[in-house]
């Protein structure tokens, strides 16, 4: 399995407050992604990176905003939190955009009241 | 949305039958198309992939089949098991991205 790691599994939080979910990958590769699943709907990207501090936005983007200070770590933040953002967020890693294959760490489900 | 259009949306079959997921992209210049399995509480795992130039590709009991003139690709289980029943995706690359079908819940009755 790929060495990625999701921060925490588990969260319930209320409307308004901020939440940081975290990924930490082992395998250095240069992309890292954030995606959202909702029933219905698959995956849904919502921000990448290509670098430490190279970040792009994604499909579902809008309320998320993330961070790359580190090669091995990507950061999503929700600034204020909905309930429409409650869902499954999983981060992914590639070694390229759209020709390799992406690994999925295991997910953290969130909840938001 | 999606650009991948992924049928049947669930799948029932019995032990030993063949099972087959359908997808259908949009961007005539993808060239990479990767199928996950996705079991409860875990993330999607790759499990078979195949690139624009080759127009099926085996491993074991799972196949890929692409149409690059029609733009869709299929996935074949054959002599399934209890333990395929899991979600599958299928992907295409769209631009700077990879779109993701809405997945199939594949049931294998013992």
């Amino acid at each position: 399995d790929a060495g990625i790691t999701q921060s925490p599994r588990h969260k319930v939080t209320e409307t308004g407050t901020p939440v940081t979910l975290r990924c930490h990958q082992t395998e250095n590769h240069r992309y890292m992604y954030w995606y959202r699943q909702d029933p219905g709907h698959g995956l849904r990207l919502i921000h990448y990176s290509y670098g430490v501090k190279d970040t792009d936005k994604g499909e579902v983007s809008d309320g998320y905003s993330v961070s790359r200070s580190k090669t091995e770590d990507f950061l999503l933040t929700l600034e204020s939190a909905t309930s429409s953002q409650t869902s499954v967020y999983f981060c992914a890693i590639s070694e390229g955009v759209t020709n390799q294959p992406q690994h999925f760490g295991d997910g953290t489900r969130l909840s938001i009241l | 949305g999606e650009n991948v259009e992924q049928h049947p949306s669930t799948l029932s079959v019995q032990e030993g039958d063949s099972a087959v997921i359908k997808c259908t992209y949009s961007d005539s210049a993808s060239n990479y198309f990767p199928w996950y399995k996705q079991e409860l509480g875990k993330g999607p795992q790759l499990i078979i992939d195949i690139r624009s130039n080759v127009g099926e590709k085996k491993d074991q009991r799972i196949a890929v089949t692409l149409n690059k003139t029609a733009k869709h690709f299929s996935l074949h289980i054959t002599e399934t098991q209890p333990e395929d029943s899991a979600v599958y995706f299928c992907a295409a690359p769209r631009g700077n991205d990879m779109r993701f079908g809405a997945g199939t819940r594949l049931t294998v009755k013992p």
